[in-house]
């Protein structure tokens, strides 16, 4: 139990195009989900929170009109990278929270590999 | 400030030899994740711990949360080329609840194991 998906693995996009990530919970709803930004070699740095019906809640520092999180179901999740640039490129996790855990588990997504040309 | 001090961050090691990750802080954690992560890949949960003093044990793995739960350790004994990847240590900060439940990552301790 517990498998979060993630679409796509790999995205390769043009600099000034939008790219969608696509975050699912499937085998348990996930009254929370989180997006994660991982540098190489490095920990995982938070952006943003959301909760299934409400606006996202961003960590400081991460632009919410470039990085838009949609949380239209209790199953998915998405993020959606707007008007990319180089510096967009990187690993992007996200992570499904059920909210029947009671010790605040995370379960994590296998990740997106953004490459902004 | 970092929450969670995490040490050490990049370890290379032999293969049959143990080694011990910690993670420290001055904060009481109402609980705490292990997490090994692969290179391209996402994070896969190990094991929480809840009860100060609390060990558990996954196979070559024993993860020790402190008394006071503030600190806890992951063990490997006779590690083998495997257990290469990258250890993060996580958790919820007690009182913290109404902060959407965010995790508190520690830096990450890179393992290498060489055969």
């Amino acid at each position: 139990g517990a498998v979060v998906s993630q679409h796509p693995s790999r995205v390769i996009c043009k600099s000034g195009t939008s790219v969608k990530i696509e975050c699912r919970s499937l085998d348990f709803q996930a009254t929370t989900m989180f997006w994660y930004r991982q540098f190489p070699k490095k920990s995982l740095m938070l952006m943003a929170t959301s909760n299934e019906g409400s606006k996202a809640t961003y960590e400081q520092g991460v632009e919410k009109d470039k990085f838009l999180i949609n949380h239209a179901s209790l199953t998915l999740s998405t993020l959606t990278v707007t008007s990319a640039h180089p510096e967009d490129s990187s690993f992007y996790i996200c992570s499904a929270r059920s909210g029947t855990s009671a010790y605040n588990e995370q379960f994590f997504g296998p990740g997106t590999r953004l490459t902004v040309l | 400030t970092q929450l969670l001090e995490q040490s050490p961050q990049f370890l290379s090691i032999q293969e049959g030899e143990n080694l011990t990750v910690y993670c420290n802080s001055s904060s009481v954690f109402s609980s705490l994740q292990w997490y090994r992560q692969e290179p391209g890949e996402g994070p896969v949960l190990l094991v929480t711990v809840v009860t100060g003093g609390e060990v558990k044990k996954l196979k070559r793995l024993t993860f020790q949360f402190g008394d006071a739960r503030k600190d806890s350790s992951l063990h490997i004994t006779a590690a083998q080329p495997g257990d290469t990847g990258l250890y993060l240590c996580a958790g919820t900060p007690r009182g913290s609840g109404g902060s959407n439940y965010k995790l508190t990552f520690g830096k990450g301790t890179l393992l290498t194991v060489n055969p």
